[in-house]
């Protein structure tokens, strides 16, 4: 049962665009939600994260959008630049209990930013 | 952002013997580390929670006794894989949060080829 999908496994866009990354979750225990950017062969790098009591958060090339009713969350990069091409993971927390900052991870999206 | 660091990066062992990886958070203390494992081309997997005083804590379908979990500081939790086989070939990773544990780090994981 996957409770996060990333369900593009693969994006293309040029430099200077905008890129959006998509993910959706099912389980509505889920509370905090963050992006990690990852490299082959390398541990996960955190890029933003956001909680369920706000919609929007943002930070610098960065932004991320929570539509908690639809269960779906985006991460906006602009402008993209070549150096973000790396595969994307959406992650969810639950609030609290025995599951508290657990991360449910997603299948990831490579994103390529091309010259 | 915090660090993680995790070693060693890379580990070939034979069939039958047993791996220690080290997982240490360098400027925090973690009184709770996380065990994740990715196969390739696939997401993270949570394996285990790790208590700093305590028993750790295993996700379904991980065999406690074959991954041993050790966390005898606030700074270092270890994994061991007993007694590996070539099926315990994977990419494993640990992660350390922060205080309020809403933010993960993660350490820059361990190629772990058993032959």
């Amino acid at each position: 049962d996957q409770q996060v999908k990333q369900n593009s496994p693969s994006l293309s866009v040029q430099e200077g665009r905008i890129s959006i990354l998509n993910c959706d979750y099912t389980n509505s225990m889920f509370d905090y939600f963050l992006w990690y950017k990852k490299y082959p062969a390398e541990g996960p790098t955190f890029l933003i994260s956001i909680s369920s009591i706000k919609d929007k958060n943002e930070d610098g090339r960065f932004t991320v959008f929570l539509n908690k009713s639809a269960k779906h969350l985006s991460l906006h990069i602009v402008p993209s630049q070549p150096g973000d091409s790396a595969v994307y993971f959406c992650a969810a927390s639950p609030a609290g209990g025995t599951s508290y900052g657990k991360l449910t991870f997603g299948q990831g999206t490579i994103l390529t930013v091309h010259p | 952002g915090a660090v993680v660091s995790q070693h060693p990066s890379w580990v070939i062992c034979k069939s039958g013997t047993s791996v220690k990886i080290e997982c240490r958070s360098l400027d925090f203390q973690a009184t709770t580390m996380f065990w994740y494992r990715q196969f390739p081309k696939q997401s993270l997997m949570l394996m285990a929670t790790s208590n700093e005083g305590s028993k750790a804590t295993y996700e379904q379908g991980v065999e406690k006794d074959k991954f041993l979990i050790n966390h005898a500081s606030l700074t270092l939790s270890t994994l061991t894989v007993t007694s590996a086989h070539p099926e315990d070939s994977s990419f494993y990773i640990c992660s350390a949060p922060t205080s309020g544990k809403n933010i993960q780090y993660f350490g820059a994981g361990t190629r772990l080829s058993v032959l």
